[in-house]
């Protein structure tokens, strides 16, 4: 059974870096037929894909936020991670990571992680 | 890009039939996927491709799909069932999720 945790800090300061780590575990991060994504929830609101990774280092990201957000891979640990530079009180939001299963259409998220509530706040 | 669009509330009576949709140009080449999500848990695939259901996922959940729209129908719905649900797609700039549907169980 899969299983995706996201782990990062639960208060970041307006202007910084916010930087989340997602951990998976009960398969591997560098098999192939799956995209590795970001996916946020603004409180009250609706699901938001901020971006996914492959094992390889390939990624694409929501235009509205691609000039903010790098997300990248390290396979050795089995891990994803966000960064999302110059957050606003508009990023306080439930970050989800979660796993695309892109090895033939149609493509879906089948695993995800609880979530962590991220806040921006001074 | 394109949206998807989705009404914000559904109702219906338990054990009755309710159909909740997505409308959106990228339907027209991609399949939905459906999510449930109840509070404070994270979102569970319910639906995916033309008509699939994940394993540990109720019959009673089907999904449907023509031309902009795609369905996600639950037949006899239960208590339980009450719940926020999204759909997804690709589009071109990669990947969207409808707005969600809140379903009351009366």
């Amino acid at each position: 059974q899969v299983q995706l945790q996201e782990s990062g800090p639960g208060l970041v300061k307006p202007s910084q870096t916010l930087s989340l780590t997602c951990t998976v575990s009960g398969g591997s991060i560098s098999s192939g037929g799956y995209y590795w994504s970001w996916i946020r929830q603004h409180p009250g609101k609706g699901l938001e894909w901020i971006g996914y990774i492959y094992y390889s280092g390939s990624t694409y990201y929501n235009p509205s936020l691609k000039s903010r957000v790098t997300i990248s891979v390290d396979t050795s640990k089995n891990q994803f991670s966000l960064k999302l530079s110059s957050v606003t009180a508009a990023d306080t939001a439930v970050y989800y990571c979660a796993r695309e299963n892109v090895g033939r259409l149609p493509y879906y998220f089948d695993y995800w992680g609880q979530g962590t509530l991220v806040t921006v706040s001074s | 890009s394109s949206e998807l669009t989705q009404d914000p509330a559904v109702s219906v009576a338990l054990g009755q039939t309710v159909r909740i949709t997505c409308q959106g140009d990228s339907l027209r080449s991609y399949y939905a996927s459906w999510y449930q999500q109840k509070p404070g848990q994270a979102p569970v695939l319910v639906i995916y491709g033309k008509n699939n259901r994940p394993s540990g996922i109720p019959d009673r959940f089907s999904g449907s799909s023509s031309g902009n729209t795609a369905s996600l129908t639950i037949t006899g719905a239960q208590a339980e069932d009450e719940a926020d649900y999204y759909c997804n797609s690709r589009d071109s700039s990669g990947n969207q999720f409808g707005g969600g549907t809140k379903l009351t169980v009366l």
